[in-house]
């Protein structure tokens, strides 16, 4: 029974590249939760998703950020034109219960733009 | 919007002592995770808990809603418990994200 997959667990990009990060939740879990961990810093909220859908993505910043989690396959953070500033830890957790469940992380991708 | 704080910041112990971590939160919550950060990045859940104590191994969470404190502690501290434990409450509203406290940075010495 695999945990929740993350990968790459580390990726490297220049400034103004894509960065695509990948989430395949736990067996059974349709709710999946991206937070950020900047160096030195608390983990952050970015956004939460069911299959087909982003439910809450108040903790994502307004541009270049995007979510999916689709009907079939992992769900995909993806961070358009990088700055060093996205440079972070970036987990992702799954549940099948939102709110009322242990939430499950993955090991989690680490970036680093140059 | 909850605020959680933990303390201490940073803790060295050695091997064999008990340890406290403690948390303090704002708001109302139904539920706190307790999380374990090992030093190579990766996070694993240890408890949630809404109420009263839990125990797994040598791993003891408490929680006192009236007061908002939970405490996590270690008996019987070992150089593998060396990791930063990281306690979250929900976000608010019904979404089930969470929230976290900055962490507590624990050192076990041989």
């Amino acid at each position: 029974n695999a945990g929740v997959m993350q990968n790459p667990r580390h990726l490297v990009r220049r400034r103004g590249q894509e960065a695509r990060l990948r989430c395949s939740p736990m067996k059974g879990h349709s709710h999946v939760y991206w937070y950020r961990q900047l160096p030195e810093e608390g983990l952050k909220f970015m956004v939460y998703l069911q299959k087909e859908n982003i439910i809450d993505e108040s903790g994502m910043p307004k541009e270049r950020f995007s979510a999916e989690f689709p009907k079939e396959g992992p769900s995909i953070l993806r961070i358009q034109q990088v700055v060093r500033g996205d440079s972070a830890a970036y987990f992702c957790a799954s549940t099948n219960n939102r709110g009322k469940n242990i939430q499950y992380f993955g090991a989690g991708t680490r970036l680093s733009v140059l | 919007k909850n605020e959680v704080e933990q303390s201490p910041q940073n803790l060295t112990a050695q091997e064999g002592e008990f340890i406290t971590i403690n948390c303090s939160y704002s708001v109302g919550i139904s539920a706190l995770h307790w999380l374990q950060q090992h030093p190579g990045g990766g996070i694993v859940s240890l408890f949630m808990l809404s109420s009263g104590k839990k125990k797994h191994g040598r791993l003891i969470a408490t929680i006192n809603i009236q007061e908002k404190h939970s405490s996590l502690h270690i008996t019987a501290s070992h150089p593998r418990d060396s990791a930063v434990y990281i306690c979250a409450v929900p976000g608010g509203g019904s979404q089930g994200n969470l929230i976290f406290g900055k962490g507590t940075k624990l050192s076990v010495k041989p």
